[in-house]
């Protein structure tokens, strides 16, 4: 069974602009999840969605956004990009919720911002 | 605010012998920890976790104690092995309404042969 796959896997950009990362579960795996990483910081979740839904919201500002489609893939988006977003964001499924259920790691998106 | 701390940035460990991960944590709400290994340009993979309930876990090199009066939890790999060289990261969660995972910072193992 295929893992959890990110695209692009590396990306820059400058101040100002916006970027969209995208991420496909599992097959089978309906909760999508976010995190950024950042050095001295750890994993940091963003929000967690399932149906199409946000289910779950970490605290980052609403430039912060993201959305999942019916086959379970989810984008984020962030606009108006800062220097200090450059990280790496990492994608997770489960089955059906972060709960009770194992996350499954991609390898993540290392972003860029100069 | 970090409620998940973990304060050994590095760890180095001969082969063979016991490697000690450490983590703390502040939220007396976290019922469910985690350990997680991450490899460079790889996403973390889960490792062991351990319910509130319990205060022991196995699963054969890899064994996860948690002391819930002190708000403690540690790894114990043995024996080490080269390709245990990894960064750890001790994650919690809670109950519903705090469902979300709480990362700790990570430990970066490595092995000597």
């Amino acid at each position: 069974k295929a893992g959890v796959t990110q695209t692009p896997r590396y990306l820059i950009k400058t101040r100002g602009q916006q970027v969209t990362l995208s991420c496909s579960p599992i097959s089978g795996h309906r909760s999508v999840s976010w995190y950024q990483q950042t050095p001295g910081q750890g994993l940091q979740f963003l929000f967690e969605y399932f149906s199409e839904t946000q289910r779950n919201k970490g605290n980052f500002p609403g430039r912060f956004s993201g959305r999942q489609f019916s086959n379970s893939r989810s984008e984020m988006n962030v606009s108006t990009l800062e220097l200090g977003d450059s990280a790496l964001y990492l994608c997770a499924s489960s089955l059906a919720t972060m709960r009770t259920d194992t996350q499954y790691f991609g390898p993540g998106t290392r972003l860029t911002v100069l | 605010d970090q409620q998940v701390k973990q304060n050994s940035p590095s760890l180095s460990v001969q082969e063979g012998r016991i490697s000690i991960l450490n983590c703390d944590y502040t939220n007396s709400m976290f019922d469910y920890f985690l350990w997680y290994k991450k490899y460079p340009a790889e996403g973390p993979t889960f490792l062991i976790s351990i319910s509130s309930i319990k205060d022991k876990n196995e699963d054969g090199r890899f064994t996860v104690f948690l002391n819930k009066s002190a708000k403690h939890l540690s790894l114990h790999i043995v024996p080490s092995q080269p390709g245990d060289s990894a960064v750890y990261f001790c994650a919690a969660r809670g109950d519903f309404g705090n469902e979300k995972l709480t990362f700790g910072t990570g430990t970066r193992l490595t092995i000597i042969p």
